[in-house]
């Protein structure tokens, strides 16, 4: 496979459940972020993951932990989220933070979320 | 801070009619811009950049932007509008300072008619 690669590509879950959003790039990058797309709000960086380091924590809360094992992998786990956390996540990632800024992002799919 | 401003979230064109989505950017700092496209139920595809280097970017599928500093704005044009180009269009905005983060506007969604 190549590009990036999100999982699962929908997610209907109740608000005490636990449950884990898993991303995968095939690209040899190493930075990785996580990205929430609410309906008529603009995109909103949640977390950001430099060489497996986190570089940035947009003031997200709690209920949503970050994980990245390696360059290749990152993971968004879930816990007790409220109706208002549904939205498409999205993953991105870039050869580095810096030539984030001179090639731009590569996107996965992304995964619907719905909290019931 | 960087800041991205759309005008219009919704645009709607004839096929064959020009595509103008408006994109103006607040930075500090000489900026990147970026455009993005997004198809239903899919993720962010990146149309053109641009990086301090020529102003008039050209990118996929026929659309260009040109930086205008004067003007804090980075408008993307295609001169004539296909059906396919229906999809929803995100400016973005990053600079050096404030650890490289990428801020994106609201998106337009453009609809073609036939």
């Amino acid at each position: 496979e190549t590009g990036v690669t999100q999982t699962p590509r929908h997610l209907v879950m109740g608000m005490t459940n636990k449950k884990s959003l898993k991303c995968e790039q095939h690209l040899g990058h190493n930075a990785m972020y996580w990205y929430k797309q609410s309906a008529k709000k603009p995109l909103e960086l949640m977390f950001v993951y430099n060489f497996k380091e986190q570089t940035e924590n947009n003031s997200v809360p709690s209920r949503f932990s970050p994980e990245c094992p390696n360059s290749s992998h990152l993971f968004l786990h879930l816990h007790t989220l409220q109706p208002e956390d549904s939205a498409l996540y999205l993953c991105a990632s870039s050869q580095d933070i810096g030539q984030g800024l001179d090639y731009g992002y590569t996107f996965g799919s992304g995964t619907r979320l719905t909290v019931v | 801070a960087q800041s991205v401003t759309q005008l219009g979230s919704h645009v709607s064109v004839s096929e064959g009619a020009l595509v103008l989505l408006r994109c103006n950017y607040s930075s500090s700092v000489p900026p990147y811009l970026f455009w993005y496209v997004q198809y239903p139920n899919q993720g962010l595809q990146l149309l053109l950049k641009y990086t301090s280097a020529a102003t008039l970017v050209k990118g996929i599928n026929g659309f260009e932007a040109e930086f205008k500093k004067s003007e804090t704005s980075f408008h993307l044009t295609k001169p004539s509008a296909h059906m396919s180009d229906a999809a929803e269009y995100f400016c973005a905005v990053s600079d050096r300072t404030g650890g490289f983060k990428t801020i994106f506007g609201a998106g337009t969604r453009l609809f073609v008619k036939a």
